[in-house]
Parts: C-alpha cells; sequence; structure tokens
C-alpha cells in the first residue's frame, strides 16, 4: 500500500500568517494516464470533508485562493497564504493513483 | 446542486450485518465512479470500497474484503454498501463520496456504532 506520511500533524498559526503542510507518498503517484491523482481535504468541526485541491494543484470552485497545492512525483505542500478564522479543521492529502486510496493521518490546523 | 444523502446507520450487535444507501442528485449518476469512506470517532479519514460507473469494477480495502459488498442502482441513482460480521473495529461514520481517483462531494455520514 502506498503510505501517505503528512507533517506536521499539529500547527498553530497566527490570523494572517502563512502555513504549510507536507505530504509524502511512499510511491510516485503519477498514474499511467499521466496524471497525478493527489488531493487535498479540510474538514472542519462537526462536518463532512471538503476537497480543496486535485490533481496537486487545481483548486475547487468556491475554495479561496489562499489555498495552493504543488509539488510532483512523491513530494506535495498544501499552503495557505494568510490563515483565517475559518480555515481551523484538520487537512488530508490523499492519493487516487493506486489501490488502494490512502489518506494521510491529517494535520490539525489551529490558531495560535 | 450534488446531494449525497446516507441512510441505513445505527447500533449494530457484534457480528451483525447493515445495509447502508446512499441517494444521489444533482449530476448525471450511471457517468461517475463512487466511494465510501469511514472515520472511526476522532480518527482520521480511511478508505473503504469503491466502485466505477457502470458497477462492473469494485475495489474494498483489505480491512472489509469478504465481509463489505459495495453496490448500485442506475435506475435509483442509489450506492449501497452491504456489511456483515460486523466487528468493534467497524464503528465509525460512514461517507459516501462521488468519484474514484478524487472526491468532490460528500454526504453528511451515517454512524454506525457495533456494540457486543
Amino acid at each position: 500500500d502506498v503510505v501517505m506520511t503528512q507533517s506536521p500533524l499539529s500547527l498553530p498559526v497566527t490570523l494572517g500568517q502563512p502555513a504549510s503542510i507536507s505530504c509524502r507518498s511512499s510511491q510516485s503517484l503519477v498514474h499511467s494516464d499521466g496524471n497525478t491523482y493527489l488531493n487535498w481535504f479540510q474538514q472542519r468541526p462537526g462536518q463532512s470533508p471538503r476537497r480543496l485541491i486535485y490533481k496537486v494543484s487545481n483548486r475547487d470552485s468556491g475554495v479561496p485562493d489562499r489555498f495552493s497545492g504543488s509539488g510532483s512525483g512523491t513530494d506535495f505542500t498544501l499552503t495557505i497564504s494568510r490563515v483565517e478564522a475559518e480555515d481551523v479543521g484538520v487537512y488530508y492529502c490523499m492519493q487516487g493513483t493506486h489501490w488502494p486510496r490512502t489518506f494521510g493521518q491529517g494535520t490539525k490546523v489551529e490558531i495560535k | 446542486e450534488v446531494q449525497l444523502l446516507e441512510s441505513g446507520g445505527g447500533l449494530i450487535q457484534l457480528g451483525g450485518s447493515l445495509r447502508l444507501s446512499c441517494a444521489a442528485s444533482g449530476f448525471t449518476f450511471n457517468n461517475y465512479g463512487l466511494t465510501w469512506v469511514r472515520q472511526a470517532p476522532g480518527k482520521g479519514l480511511e478508505w473503504v470500497s469503491s466502485i466505477d460507473y457502470s458497477g462492473t469494477d469494485t475495489y474494498y480495502a483489505d480491512s472489509v474484503q469478504g465481509r463489505f459488498t459495495i453496490s448500485r442502482d442506475n435506475s435509483k441513482n442509489t450506492l449501497y454498501l452491504q456489511m456483515s460480521g460486523l466487528r468493534a473495529e467497524d464503528t465509525a461514520v460512514y461517507y459516501c463520496a462521488k468519484g474514484f481517483h478524487t472526491y468532490d462531494y460528500w454526504g453528511q455520514g451515517a454512524l454506525i456504532t457495533v456494540s457486543s
């Protein structure tokens, strides 16, 4: 199975400051169709997960442009350019290239 | 507007069986793969099972292989998860999600509690 390793697991941030979450996979996430199926999800307290980013760097409709995704191969990053109060929650990376699909452990973002 | 609505959750005894349903609307159901993801209390997300758009190809996590069966009825726009031999570690909120390589919409979740 592909292991997805996120760091840090806890991220206290100051409002208005940037934040980054790293996600590393144990194998390349490049699919035979040429796509890299690396996704980022946000789960606010008490809510269902919500997709933020798909195929590494494509932001979903309605997702603020302060969220961005980058990376390639086995090394990926989610960046929040200026953290706002509504960004509190747990963030998960997930690979959709290999079976079984696997998620990272989750990174809890909280405000200092 | 895409909607996914899970039903069928509840309290079930160890070793029991249960079927979850996920009623979908707002998109062309038979064009998309669908997935079940679960989340144990206080834990992270765990992929459970996926099915392709036609229902031909199915995939399972090792933890549920042989005990859970995913299926779909494209005439009813509904996804199912038949669960048997339930264990304490199956206690979780079960989400249905639209997609195969990525999940752009999620339901609100259905809680299953397996009790001895």
